[in-house]
């Protein structure tokens, strides 16, 4: 068992829509929790960071911990086409040094 | 400013060659790290350094990988005696900071993209 598990996708919505995206994970020593957007032929660029439980929001991107579950979220409100891309989530058990990544969902929103 | 630069960005080889990809991070960034991304998959960690040293690098599959830094900047990735499935993008990626107790986030280069025929 990986880790880390998430849904490859992908995952198509139109524009406008609302769209979530979830990891699991195995290892209860993870405290930082990340989501990173990749474009195709691009380095992963981090979007948002959680340390620990809870939730946390940024524009129109909101991130949820739930560490009882063992379950992580990210949630585009207002979705665009720019937001196409591949999602990586990715938890730490230090200061995010050693990091493990999910396999990523491929997003696509249609105009 | 500069971000993270990756040569070659695209690397050909044979089975059984050695090949080194090399890192450039962001000025200043003490820390370096490298992953190997295969089709389909997300980043799967190799090693960091802080500064000049190997902090962690439980995630080197085996001793035909070796990564240095020798003077605490630009890192070079060595692959001995290539192998099919050494094909992948390999990224590398800096952070600012060294300390545990807050988040060091890691700024990612576009990668090298490896083949072996």
């Amino acid at each position: 068992q990986k880790e880390v598990e998430q849904d490859p996708g992908p995952l198509s919505v139109p524009e406008g829509a609302i769209v979530s995206l979830n990891c699991t994970y195995s290892n209860s020593a993870f405290q930082y929790f990340m989501w990173y957007r990749q474009y195709s032929r691009k380095g992963p660029e981090l979007l948002m960071y959680t340390y620990s439980s809870g939730n946390k929001e940024d524009g129109r991107f909101t991130a949820q911990v739930d560490k009882s579950s063992k379950y992580i979220s990210l949630f585009i409100r207002d979705s665009q086409p720019s937001d196409s891309a591949t999602y990586l989530c990715a938890m730490s058990n230090t200061g995010g040094f050693k990091t493990i990544f999910g396999a990523g969902t491929r997003l696509f929103v249609k105009a | 400013g500069a971000g993270v630069s990756q040569t070659p960005s695209n690397k050909v080889t044979e089975k059984g060659k050695y090949v080194e990809l090399r890192c450039d991070p962001i000025s200043g960034h003490t820390a370096l790290y490298w992953y190997r991304q295969s089709l389909g998959q997300g980043p799967e960690f190799l090693i960091y350094f802080q500064g000049t040293g190997a902090a962690d690098d439980s995630g080197l599959p085996n001793d035909r990988f070796f990564a240095v830094r020798p003077e605490g900047s630009v890192s070079t990735l060595k692959i001995q005696r290539t192998e099919r499935g050494d094909s992948a993008v390999y990224l590398c990626a800096s952070s600012s900071t060294t300390v545990a107790s807050s988040y060091n986030e890691q700024f990612f280069g576009p990668g090298t993209r490896l083949t072996v025929l």
